[in-house]
C-alpha cells in the first residue's frame, strides 16, 4: 500500500530560519515523489518533484529511499513561503497513477 | 488558456438534494482527477479517468458518480447529499506523456461546498 506521512501539522518559523518540512512514504517500489504548494487564496501548484532535482524559490527535497524519506528544505525562511505544503507519491513507473497525498503541513513565517 | 475551471465556485445544498459539479480544461490533457479537501486528512481522490469514456473509483468514492463524455470535461455528481460531503472539491488534470514518469497535475480553484 501507498502512503504519504506529514508528521507536522504545523510549522512555525521565524524569517530568515531554516525550514525543514517533513515527508516518510510507505512503497514498496521505486516512487516518484512531490511536493505541492496551496498559498492562501490560490490553487494547489507543483513546487518541486525529485526526478527534476531542481531548486524552486530556494526549496530543495531529496530523496532518501533507505529512510523512506522526501524532507523540502529551504536555509532562509521568507514571509511569502507561508502556505499549506502537501508531499505527494506516485507508486507506478509508467503512466499517470494519481497521487497520494500526506494530510499536509501548514508553514507559518513570523517576521 | 484558462487552465483548469471548475463551477461553481460554492455551493449549500440541504440533506437528500442532488448537484452536479463540473470540470474544465483547455490543455487537451488526458487525465482528470477529482479530490476532495478537508481539514486534518490532506487531499484524497475522489474518481480519476484516463481518457474520455473512461472513469476509475479512488479512495473515497462511495456518494459520487462521474462522467467523462468529453475529454475536456469532468463531472463530479452527488445523487444524494449528505452532511458528511461537505467538503472543498478539486479537480485536477494531467498529460499523457509516452516518459515513464507522472507528470505534473495542474488544479482548479476548488468548489466549497456544505451541505445541511
Amino acid at each position: 500500500a501507498q502512503r504519504v506521512t506529514q508528521p507536522e501539522k504545523l510549522l512555525s518559523v521565524f524569517k530568515g530560519a531554516p525550514v525543514e518540512l517533513k515527508c516518510n512514504y510507505s512503497y514498496s517500489g521505486s516512487p516518484e515523489l512531490f511536493w505541492y504548494v496551496q498559498y492562501s487564496r490560490q490553487r494547489l501548484q507543483l513546487l518541486l518533484r525529485h526526478i527534476s532535482r531542481e531548486s524552486i524559490k530556494g526549496f530543495t527535497a531529496d530523496l532518501n529511499k533507505g529512510e523512506t524519506s522526501f524532507h523540502l528544505k529551504k536555509p532562509f525562511a521568507q514571509e511569502e513561503d507561508s502556505a499549506m505544503y502537501y508531499c505527494a507519491l506516485s507508486g507506478q513507473v509508467t503512466g499517470n497513477t494519481p497521487l497520494v497525498f500526506g494530510k499536509g503541513t501548514r508553514l507559518s513565517v513570523i517576521a | 488558456n484558462a487552465g483548469v475551471t471548475q463551477t461553481p465556485k460554492f455551493r449549500v445544498l440541504k440533506t437528500g438534494q442532488s448537484m452536479t459539479l463540473l470540470c474544465a480544461q483547455d490543455m487537451n490533457h488526458e487525465y482528470m482527477y477529482w479530490y476532495r479537501q478537508d481539514p486534518g486528512m490532506g487531499l484524497r481522490l475522489i474518481h480519476y479517468s484516463v481518457g474520455e469514456g473512461t472513469t476509475a473509483k479512488g479512495e473515497v468514492p462511495d456518494g459520487y458518480n462521474v462522467s467523462r463524455l468529453k475529454k475536456q470535461n469532468f463531472l463530479l455528481g452527488l445523487e444524494s447529499a449528505a452532511p458528511s460531503q461537505t467538503s472543498v472539491y478539486f479537480c485536477a488534470s494531467s498529460y499523457s506523456s509516452d516518459y515513464a514518469s507522472t507528470d505534473t497535475q495542474y488544479f482548479g480553484p476548488g468548489t466549497r461546498l456544505t451541505v445541511l
